[in-house]
């Protein structure tokens, strides 16, 4: 079945370690985005890629590291610069740039203990 | 830049009962404009699109929602409510303008709590 896997589902960090957080798709979409969320705040966008090789900051990208070195492959990077990790994350792939709709994974849920 | 504005964090009603979610976006020129639903602890589903055409598109499961594009508004309907629909919704733009990369824009998500 074609969709996006996020793992792992739920993690635990120490306070200045950085972890990675794993988002891949097999819907060869072009577009993918990390969405970082608050309770009460909605979906923050933290960056996004258009393209392979490519990739924009979003509205709260301090602190946060990506790469697209693959199509199929979005990897979100929380550094220990990141002052409030602890978040629930969402990554999203469409088939282009704006859409037409965005296809979402189960999320990961990060805390730092 | 593109914003979106739910006008209600939560919406409590009863079964049966008739529930209408507001959302405004900040800017008329181009966009696609979706609602989606999220359940507790799991990622977003779509539950419906405006792209282009007839302003008042329906889902499968009895939500519908209009573009206004003159008051720049997308809300979300649906005549009578079940238990099931209790979930948080967002709505969100997608803007196609110049210099925007067709950017996915959140609203801030209202939650929906149907009583029995």
């Amino acid at each position: 079945d074609g969709g996006i896997t996020q793992s792992p589902k739920y993690l635990f960090r120490k306070e200045g370690q950085n972890v990675t957080l794993s988002c891949e798709q097999n819907l060869n979409h072009d577009a993918m985005y990390w969405y970082r969320q608050d309770p009460g705040q909605g979906l923050r966008l933290i960056y996004y890629s258009q393209i392979v090789n490519d990739f924009q900051k979003g509205d709260i990208a301090e602190g946060y590291s990506v790469s697209r070195e693959k199509k199929e492959s979005f990897p979100l990077t929380v550094t220990s610069a990141q002052k409030n990790p602890t978040a629930f994350y969402l990554c999203a792939s469409s088939i282009g740039p704006g859409g037409p709709e965005a296809f979402f994974g189960q999320g990961t849920r990060l805390t730092v203990v | 830049a593109q914003s979106v504005t739910q006008l209600d964090s939560q919406v409590p009603v009863f079964e049966e009962a008739p529930v209408e979610l507001r959302c405004n976006y900040s800017s008329s020129v181009s966009v696609y404009l979706f609602w989606y639903v999220q359940y507790p602890n799991q990622g977003l589903q779509l539950l419906l699109k405006y792209l282009s055409g007839s302003t008042l598109v329906e889902s499968i499961n009895g939500f519908e929602a209009e573009f206004n594009k003159s008051q720049t508004s997308f809300h979300l309907r649906k005549p009578s409510v079940h238990i099931s629909d209790t979930a948080e919704y967002f709505c969100a733009v997608s803007d196609l303008g110049d210099n925007q990369g067709g950017k996915l824009i959140f609203g801030q998500g209202t939650e929906l709590s149907v009583k029995p």
